[in-house]
């Protein structure tokens, strides 16, 4: 799996769109771009996958450079519900576990 | 929906005994569930494979005899926590691949794992 990088931490105020960026230069073209995000003491929950269109659904939605050397998960009105840890993973399909990183502590403040 | 659960949320044992977790998928059937453990202030590491119907595979530096993993169903597999000694104290999760379908891994809540 393609090795992804994401800031260490951020913050958004509550009500505004929150951007978290994600970057994965040597991303193959067989390799969709996962987000999962993990609310203290939780098992990881499913946001959204895509692999060269960008993507939408209830949660959020996902923006992918036409290159696909990075990505872009946007939640569009954050809540302080949102505060959690968010994975960007990259894997091509097939059976395997997933490899996480450190991922980005989203805050939102109140 | 996909919901996936396990069982129990949190046990505390004395070391030396055995711990079972059962995971579950709810609502679909999974041919292909993972456990995974989280130290406190890391990322989750992947554990194990668990295949319905055959038997686990390992990553490398997890003992199989010592995690003993059965998926006899295609809606639960269970992790057995061996001879556990206060170093196994850990947050287990599980998850599961729905049946042919798309490669989306779902989660369950977890289990916290406290030895004595």
């Amino acid at each position: 799996d393609a090795k992804t990088t994401q800031p260490p931490s951020m913050d958004c105020a509550e009500g505004r769109a929150a951007n978290l960026p994600c970057n994965h230069s040597t991303i193959s073209g067989n390799e969709y771009v996962y987000w999962y995000r993990q609310i203290h003491s939780q098992g990881p929950q499913y946001i959204i996958h895509g692999l060269k269109n960008n993507e939408t659904n209830e949660m959020a939605s996902l923006i992918i450079t036409e290159d696909r050397k990075s990505s872009t998960l946007i939640l569009p009105h954050a809540t302080l519900r949102d505060t959690a840890v968010y994975y960007c993973i990259v894997r091509a399909g097939g059976a395997d576990g997933l490899t996480f990183g450190k991922g980005t502590h989203l805050i939102i403040q109140p | 929906g996909a919901v996936v659960s396990q069982h129990p949320s949190w046990v505390i044992c004395k070391s030396g005994t055995s711990v079972k977790i059962e995971c579950r998928s709810l609502d679909f059937q999974a041919t292909t569930m993972f456990w995974y453990r989280q130290f406190p202030k890391q990322s989750l590491m992947l554990m194990a494979t668990s295949n319905e119907g055959s038997k686990a595979t390992y990553e490398q530096g997890v003992e199989k005899d010592k995690f003993l993993i059965n998926h006899a169903s295609l809606t639960l597999s269970t992790l057995t926590v061996t001879s556990a000694h206060p170093e196994d104290s850990s947050f287990y999760i599980c998850s599961a691949r729905k049946t042919r379908s798309t490669d989306t891994q779902y989660f369950g809540p977890g289990t916290r794992l406290t030895v004595l």
